[in-house]
């Protein structure tokens, strides 16, 4: 079963705006990631922030994480047509070393 | 390095074959692990190894499906006999070991696009 739920399933926006993608989540964690996956590709890592961390920034980044709530936020500011792709959050289970991924967003950012 | 390796890219077969997915880690990576992605599913785990020794194979679907780790650099999903409902893009991804901190930032393969007709 999935750990994490993405919200929303699509999100359709233009050069320049900026996107926001959630994930909620149901067990405690060590750490949560955010992945990118273009289309017919694997997928890669963007960022990983750890359960004492609340807010984490790389780049055109911006990650959340509200461990009360079991979600997370991730912000693409000035999204370009380049960031069009799947994005997935995934956590760990506690005391394992695997990831549950969630059900993903898929980002259309138009020119 | 040249990232996770996986072949064959796409494999079209017929249902009762015998399929055999190959992945090779990154060089010093401590962990492997295999998943399968359909619409339907999403990303799935089927399992992972620690230093070639399974840990996990809770997600492995049935026991047509198996997998290796002969050493640390060659990893191998089979399926036999296929079914069509095996239909999916299987991505193999190596990590390495955070000492107890947690999973680590995964590198995935670029997958292997599997039809079973």
């Amino acid at each position: 079963s999935q750990q994490g739920e993405e919200d929303p399933q699509a999100l359709s926006i233009q050069e320049g705006e900026n996107a926001t993608m959630n994930c909620s989540y149901k067990t405690s964690i060590n750490n949560l990631q955010w992945y990118r996956q273009n289309s017919g590709r694997g997928l890669v890592h963007l960022i990983l922030i750890r359960s004492n961390e609340r807010e984490k920034h790389s780049g055109r980044l911006r990650v959340t994480l509200d461990t009360s709530k079991k979600s997370s936020s991730l912000l693409i500011t000035a999204s370009r047509a380049a960031d069009t792709a799947s994005y997935f959050c995934a956590t760990d289970i506690l005391n394992t070393d695997k990831l549950i991924f969630g059900t993903g967003t898929r980002l259309q950012v138009f020119p | 390095d040249a990232g996770v390796i996986q072949s064959p890219r796409h494999e079209v077969t017929e249902m009762g074959q015998e399929v055999t997915l190959r992945c090779k880690p990154i060089s010093g990576h401590d962990y492997l692990f295999w998943y399968r992605q359909t619409m339907m599913r999403g990303l799935e785990l089927l399992i992972y190894f620690n230093n070639n020794v399974p840990i996990d194979d809770s997600g492995m679907p049935e026991d047509r499906f198996s997998a290796k780790m002969p050493n640390a650099s060659f990893s191998t999903l089979k399926i036999q006999p296929s079914e069509p409902r095996d239909s999916a893009v299987y991505f193999c991804a190596s990590s390495l070991d955070r000492r107890g901190r947690g999973a680590n930032e995964q590198f995935f393969g670029p997958g292997t696009r599997l039809t079973v007709l």
